[in-house]
C-alpha cells in the first residue's frame, strides 16, 4: 500500500534559519500533497499543498516542492520564529479520499 | 459551527476495558475519518466513511477495534477490550467531496489503558 517517509523526525535551528523538511511516497498515482501543522496540545491543521501538475508552491515563509519523477516532496521554512516550532506531517493522496501521513517531524526553533 | 466535536477529550482505562471514542463532524461534511497518533507511528488512519457508510477499514489495526456512523452527525469508535498499547490520541477528521482538500480535525481524545 502507499507509504510515506519523513525526515527528519526532529529539527532543531536558530531563530532566523531556514527550515526544511523532506518526504517520499510509494505510490506513484499520488498526486496531491498536503502539509499539516500540530501545536502542542492541539490538532493538525493544513498550512499548505501542493497538486502533482505543479511544481513548486509560495505561501508568505512557507513553500513546497515537489519532483513528481523521484516522488519526493519537501516543505521550507523561512526566517524561522518560535511560533513556528510544532510538529509537521507530511500526507500524499492518490485520487479518492484516503490520506496517508508521514510520521511527523518535531520542529524547535530556538529564540 | 463549532467544527469537529470529539469525546471525551481524555480517557483512562483499565485494560481489558470497553472504550467508546465519539466524534460529530461538521454539519453538511460527507466525509469523516478516524486517525491514531502516537509518537512512534505519527497520524495513522484507521477507517474513513462516506455518507455513514464504511469505504475503507483496512487501517484497523485488529478485531477489537470496531467503528461505526449510525447518522450523519455521529460517529463511535470502539476498543473492546482494551490493551496498554492502544494507549494514544486519537483524532475524527471530515470533509466534504466538493472541498476534499480540507480535512477538518477535531480536538483529540488521550487515551491511557492502564
Amino acid at each position: 500500500g502507499e507509504n510515506v517517509e519523513q525526515h527528519p523526525s526532529t529539527l532543531s535551528v536558530q531563530e532566523g534559519d531556514s527550515a526544511v523538511i523532506k518526504c517520499t511516497y510509494s505510490d506513484s498515482a499520488s498526486n496531491y500533497f498536503p502539509w499539516y501543522k500540530q501545536e502542542l496540545g492541539k490538532r493538525p491543521q493544513l498550512i499548505i499543498d501542493i497538486r502533482s501538475n505543479v511544481g513548486e508552491k509560495k505561501d508568505q515563509r512557507i513553500a513546497v516542492t515537489l519532483n513528481k519523477t523521484a516522488k519526493h516532496f519537501s516543505l521550507h521554512i523561512t526566517e524561522t520564529q518560535p511560533e513556528d516550532s510544532a510538529v509537521y506531517f507530511c500526507a500524499a493522496r492518490a485520487g479518492g479520499f484516503k490520506t496517508i501521513f508521514g510520521a511527523g517531524t518535531r520542529l524547535f526553533v530556538k529564540a | 459551527d463549532a467544527g469537529v466535536i470529539q469525546s471525551p477529550r481524555h480517557e483512562v482505562t483499565e485494560m481489558g476495558q470497553e472504550v467508546t471514542l465519539r466524534c460529530k463532524p461538521i454539519s453538511g461534511h460527507d466525509y469523516l475519518f478516524w486517525y491514531r497518533q502516537t509518537m512512534m507511528r505519527g497520524l495513522e488512519l484507521l477507517i474513513y466513511f462516506n455518507n455513514n457508510v464504511p469505504i475503507d477499514d483496512s487501517g484497523m489495526p485488529e478485531d477489537r477495534f470496531s467503528a461505526k456512523m449510525p447518522n450523519a452527525s455521529f460517529s463511535t469508535l470502539k476498543i473492546q477490550p482494551s490493551e496498554p498499547r492502544d494507549s494514544a490520541v486519537y483524532f475524527c477528521a471530515s470533509t466534504h467531496r466538493v472541498d476534499k482538500n480540507i480535512q477538518y480535525f477535531g480536538a483529540g481524545t488521550r487515551l491511557s489503558v492502564l
